[in-house]
């Protein structure tokens, strides 16, 4: 079965950086999470779009921002970088709010 | 503060053993409960997850128990294996919103040979 796909799997970037993160979800789910997982924490909510729409806000600094698009994947754009956004950035995809989700392979970012 | 606790932080289980681990919520209106199994480096993977319109779900080795009234829920792994060694998290998401979850701290779970 198809499952949540995720790019860069690995990304490294310095202080003030920009970077960006891909999410593309399972076929037929149109709704997309964001979770930042630190080392050895649980992840946390960062953002959420139901049908093209923001539909839930986290604890998400304002340099990020994200969308997600007419074919229903998300990007995650993270800009003026910090050493304490490195972390593991996962995406989850739903059958709609309210159902079963289900992780991608997740995006290592690393900021030096 | 954390509104789902998880319990306990790390498990060693012998293998055939059952593995228990507990989480209890505040928030009343929660109304979905999953368990995750995460290897290092790895997402996330569903293992099981409940309603509180039932007081157990059984999913091959693993059930949840549910118990309303008191805000709590476990996972019980049955004949517990090697390669059940994984990090396990409970979560929760309340009804009235957009589906987001909220998880527990994590519980690291090794089964010995």
């Amino acid at each position: 079965a198809a499952g949540v796909i995720q790019s860069p799997r690995h990304l490294i970037k310095e202080k003030r950086e920009t970077a960006t993160l891909k999410c593309y979800p399972i076929p037929r789910h149109d709704t997309v999470y964001w979770y930042q997982q630190g080392p050895g924490q649980d992840p946390q909510f960062l953002i959420s779009f139901y049908e093209k729409m923001q539909s839930d806000k986290g604890s998400i600094p304002d340099r990020f921002s994200a969308q997600q698009f007419s074919d229903y994947h998300s990007e995650l754009n993270m800009s003026s970088l910090e050493l304490g956004d490195s972390a593991l950035y996962f995406c989850a995809s739903s059958l709609t709010t309210r159902t079963e989700q289900y992780f991608g392979p997740g995006t290592r970012l690393t900021v030096t | 503060q954390q509104q789902v606790k998880q319990s306990p932080q790390s498990l060693i289980v012998q293998k055939g053993g059952i593995s228990i681990i507990n989480c209890a919520y505040e928030n009343t209106a929660f109304d979905y409960f999953p368990w995750y199994q995460q290897f290092p480096g790895k997402g996330p993977a569903l293992l099981i997850a409940i309603r509180p319109d039932v007081s157990e779900k059984k999913e091959g080795r693993f059930t949840i128990s549910f118990n309303k009234s008191a805000k709590q829920f476990s996972l019980h792994i049955m004949d517990s294996q090697p390669g059940d060694s994984a990090t396990y998290f409970c979560a929760a998401s309340n009804g009235s919103n957009t589906g987001k979850l909220i998880f527990g701290q994590g519980t690291t779970l090794q089964v010995k040979p």
